[in-house]
């Protein structure tokens, strides 16, 4: 699987919008991207996935590069709950996850 | 509709042991996934199974092994148990290769 990049923590006050980036240079063309997040003392969570247009759901938002290598997640209001580590894996087949360190999320009140 | 259900939540176990876990995957869903997450090397992909064939293995020691039965339900075994076995144990499942998979909330397995 190709390989992603994301900062290690970032930090966002509650109520105001989150951009989560995410890094793929080695992206193939037929790689999803897809997000998780998983609150602390709970399993992984599905956030969203797209393959080249930017996607909505009511979860977040996923806006994707024109070349595919990079990615950010959308979270248009943030809060508390959102408090999260935040997985970007490319997925290019029926195969497991590959998840990275990923991106420790936290919001201030 | 129930979510991915994964027995039992907690486990204790001596070193030389063995340990079966369990997953029931949603209704409908044909794909299973076993993930090992520890606080050191994170989240790590086990195997995946679909319609009770192992598809995808990740690098992990032959001492761990799973199976998948006619009705989607899962079971992992880890035989001979180390101290290393000791991690938060995740079953996830999902209906179609790429799309999103649904995790259950683990077995915490505990060797001592």
């Amino acid at each position: 699987d190709a390989k992603t990049t994301q900062p290690n923590s970032m930090e966002s006050n509650e109520e105001e919008p989150v951009h989560l980036p995410c890094n793929h240079s080695t992206i193939s063309g037929t790689d999803y991207i897809h997000w998780y997040r998983q609150l602390p003392s709970q399993g992984p969570e599905y956030v969203i996935h797209g393959l080249t247009s930017n996607v909505n759901n009511r979860m977040a938002s996923l806006a994707i590069a024109e070349d595919r290598k990079s990615s950010t997640l959308i979270l248009h209001r943030a809060t508390l709950r959102d408090a999260a580590v935040y997985y970007c894996i490319l997925r290019g087949g029926a195969d497991g996850l590959t998840f990275g360190k990923g991106t420790h999320l936290i919001i201030q009140p | 509709k129930a979510g991915v259900t994964q027995t039992p939540r907690y486990l204790i176990k001596t070193r030389g042991q063995q340990v079966t876990l369990s997953c029931s995957p949603i209704s409908g869903h044909r794909s299973v996934s076993w993930y090992q997450q520890t606080p050191g090397q994170g989240l790590q992909f086990l195997f995946e199974y679909f319609s009770e064939t192992q598809r995808n293995k990740g690098n992990f020691p032959g001492r761990f092994s799973g199976r998948q039965f006619s009705n989607s339900r899962s079971e992992m075994n880890v035989s001979t148990l180390e101290l290393g076995d000791s991690a938060l144990y995740l079953c996830a499942s999902g209906s179609t290769g790429r799309f999103g998979y649904t995790f259950g909330s683990g077995t915490r397995l505990t060797v001592v």
